[in-house]
């Protein structure tokens, strides 16, 4: 089956503009999560949705960041306006019901300068 | 709240040498812990886990024990490869379907 798909690998943009990263779930994984990787920090949780629905949005770190899951199916996470301090490796997964571990897709590595 | 602390890097070693990673954790409840590791270029990979206490995880050499008594799941291997250069995280489930990661170990396997 095919893995977690995000893209783009890379962006670069300067501070005030808006990014849009997304993720591709494999078919048929109801869960998807939403994590990220600041400066060589710890990985962070972000959020989790079940299908469409936000199932906890806990780790949205404040409202510049709105993530969305039309359909149920891919997700996208939108940055505006980016600040500097939202560099960092943004990392999609997805699992099936219930808990039977994640898949990780490749990450997206956003810089803003 | 659960939190996971892992040994700092960067660690360079020679082929062939041992490799330990220290990890150790704070959770409530018990939790699962895991090891993922991220290759270059590529994304987060499991790569080994243990859901309760004493559980040894292993998987590519690699292996783990779950010490609840001393909160602590550290990852060694025997004889490392240049192939097993990448950074590897530390990281721990609780009651729901969050992860907690420790901040990472970059590893270096010279020839």
């Amino acid at each position: 089956e095919a893995g977690v798909t995000q893209f783009p690998s890379h962006s670069v943009i300067e501070k005030g503009q808006t990014v849009t990263l997304r993720c591709d779930p494999i078919s048929g994984h109801d869960n998807l999560y939403w994590y990220r990787r600041v400066m060589g920090k710890e990985i962070k949780f972000l959020l989790h949705f079940v299908k469409e629905s936000k199932q906890d949005e806990s780790g949205m770190p404040n409202n510049r960041f709105l993530a969305e899951r039309t359909g149920g199916t891919y997700s996208t996470l939108k940055v505006q306006p980016a600040e500097l301090e939202d560099s960092g490796v943004y990392f999609c997964a997805s699992s099936r019901q219930g808990w039977d571990g994640y898949t990780f897709g490749s990450g997206t590595r956003l810089t803003v300068v | 709240g659960n939190s996971v602390t892992q040994m700092e890097g960067p660690v360079t070693l020679s082929e062939e040498a041992f490799l330990t990673i220290n990890c150790t954790y704070t959770a409530t409840g018990y939790p699962s812990l895991f090891w993922y590791v991220q290759y270059p270029g590529e994304g987060l990979q499991l790569l080994l886990k243990a859901t309760k206490a004493d559980d040894k995880g292993s998987n590519k050499g690699f292996e783990a024990t779950y010490r609840k008594e001393t909160t602590s799941f550290h990852l060694e291997k025997g004889s490392v490869q240049v192939s097993d250069s990448a950074v590897y995280f530390c990281a721990l489930r609780s009651n729901d379907y969050k992860l907690s990661f420790g901040a990472g170990t970059t590893v270096t396997v010279r020839a």
